[in-house]
């Protein structure tokens, strides 16, 4: 699986767009980005996916670059819930590996 | 939406103690996951089911077994608890086994001592 690249934090003010960005240079052709966020002490909560479109569903969009080496989640109008931390992986639709393995991921911090 | 439930939120139980965990997903999902959390280490697979009565073992599964009798429960079992099988320990279903759109429930933070 590619591997996946993102800053450790980021600031946002509430009510602005978070642009959360995700480095995955290596990623071939066959495989998926996803998002997931974690709030503190609760469960992963998957937020969206893409191949190679741009996508958008009620929680956010998601913007791959042509080449796909890189991706941009954004988050429209943040609120203070939206505080937590955001992972970024690549995986291949239908691989063998089933389980979600998180890198460290971008704690996103939106302010008052 | 989907709901992913799980019996308790924190639990507190004594080494050696029979432990378990439920979990209940309703959206008809194929397929549930348990995981385990903690800090430095990710999340872990411990078993993964496809079916009514099918499971495989993930990468930890030492420890621990499952039971799925129904389509929307999957049980983890700690046969006889461990102070080290402290944890936050996280289900999961999805609707292919091949996607990685996983959809959690709250997380049981278990205590052993």
């Amino acid at each position: 699986d590619a591997k996946t690249t993102q800053p450790p934090s980021m600031d946002c003010a509430e009510g602005r767009a978070a642009n959360l960005p995700c480095n995955h240079s290596t990623i071939s052709g066959n495989e998926y980005v996803y998002w997931y966020r974690q709030i503190h002490s609760q469960g992963p909560q998957y937020i969206i996916h893409g191949l190679k479109n741009n996508e958008t569903n009620e929680m956010a969009s998601l913007i791959i670059t042509e080449d796909r080496k890189s991706s941009t989640l954004i988050l429209p109008h943040a609120t203070l819930r939206d505080t937590a931390v955001y992972y970024c992986i690549v995986r291949v639709a239908g691989g063998s590996a089933r389980q979600l393995t998180f890198g460290s991921g971008t704690q996103l911090t939106v302010l008052p | 939406d989907v709901k992913v439930t799980q019996s308790s939120r924190y639990l507190v139980k004594r080494t050696g103690e029979k432990v378990f965990l439920e979990c209940v997903q309703d959206m008809d999902h194929e397929n549930m996951f348990w995981y385990r959390q903690d800090p430095g280490l990710g999340l872990r697979l411990i078993y993964f089911s496809y079916d009514v009565k099918m499971k495989e073992k993930g990468d930890i599964p030492e420890g621990y077994s499952v039971s799925r009798e129904k389509k929307e429960r999957f049980s983890l079992i700690l046969e006889s608890a461990s102070t080290n099988q402290t944890s936050m320990y996280l289900c999961a279903s999805s609707h292919q086994l091949s996607s990685y759109e996983q959809y959690f429930g709250p997380g049981t933070r278990l205590t052993v001592t």
